[in-house]
């Protein structure tokens, strides 16, 4: 079955304890992203990466870092978590960036106390 | 500033009823998504609008593209309950290779 995998789907930490929320895709997507959602605000990207070891900031990319050193895993690390990073985190694919249909992980709600 | 502006931010209508959602921008759009999102999932595509003008039909959904690819419109025509859910438009600028999301529309369709 075509997916994009998110784990955890839930996370409670606390300030400055280091996270990764890891995300993989098969269906052999180009461009996968990262988002949070807060009520009000929508969806804003925090990165993007368009391919292997190709990666760049969205709106929102300070105190989030990603890696992508293969094609189907784009992980989201957290150094050091504060609580304005309490959200529900949302990792995307699509097959390429110009084919505009991006297909959405289950989400992970992080609370950061 | 969010790139895209929804309107409105909240619909409660009843079964039956048609309605309007706006997406409007600025900035001009290579393409426009719609999305529709429920509780604790992921958004889900309904529709990719590409040409200035474009009308497209899912059912009782129709999505327009504005002419200048700036803005773009979701009417549905006598809603359900289970047309309930959050919908959101999203798409890419013209330039650059970010996407950007509006700020959604949360609709609730009372039996």
């Amino acid at each position: 079955e075509a997916q994009v995998t998110q784990n955890p789907r839930y996370l409670i930490t606390v300030t400055g304890k280091k996270l990764t929320v890891t995300c993989s895709q098969n269906m052999n997507h180009e461009y996968m992203s990262w988002y949070r959602q807060d009520p009000g605000l929508g969806l804003r990207q925090i990165y993007y990466s368009m391919n292997v070891e190709v990666t760049d900031k969205g709106d929102v990319p300070e105190g989030y870092k990603v890696s992508r050193k293969e094609k189907r895993n784009f992980p989201l690390i957290l150094e050091s978590p504060s609580p304005n990073q309490t959200s529900l985190y949302f990792c995307a694919s699509s097959f390429s960036r110009t084919s505009y249909e991006q297909y959405f992980g289950p989400g992970t709600r992080l609370t950061v106390t | 500033t969010q790139l895209l502006e929804q309107s409105p931010q909240f619909l409660s209508i009843q079964e039956g009823e048609n309605l309007t959602v706006y997406c409007n921008s600025s900035s001009v759009f290579s393409s426009l998504q719609w999305y529709r999102q429920e509780p604790g999932e992921g958004p889900v595509l309904l529709v990719t609008v590409v040409t200035g003008g474009e009308v497209k039909k899912l059912k009782r959904l129709t999505f327009q593209f504005g002419d200048a690819r700036k803005d773009s419109s979701l009417h549905i025509t006598a809603a359900q309950p289970g047309d309930t859910g959050l919908y959101l438009c999203a798409g890419g600028l013209i330039t650059g290779n970010q996407f950007y999301f509006g700020t959604g529309t949360s609709l609730t369709v009372i039996p």
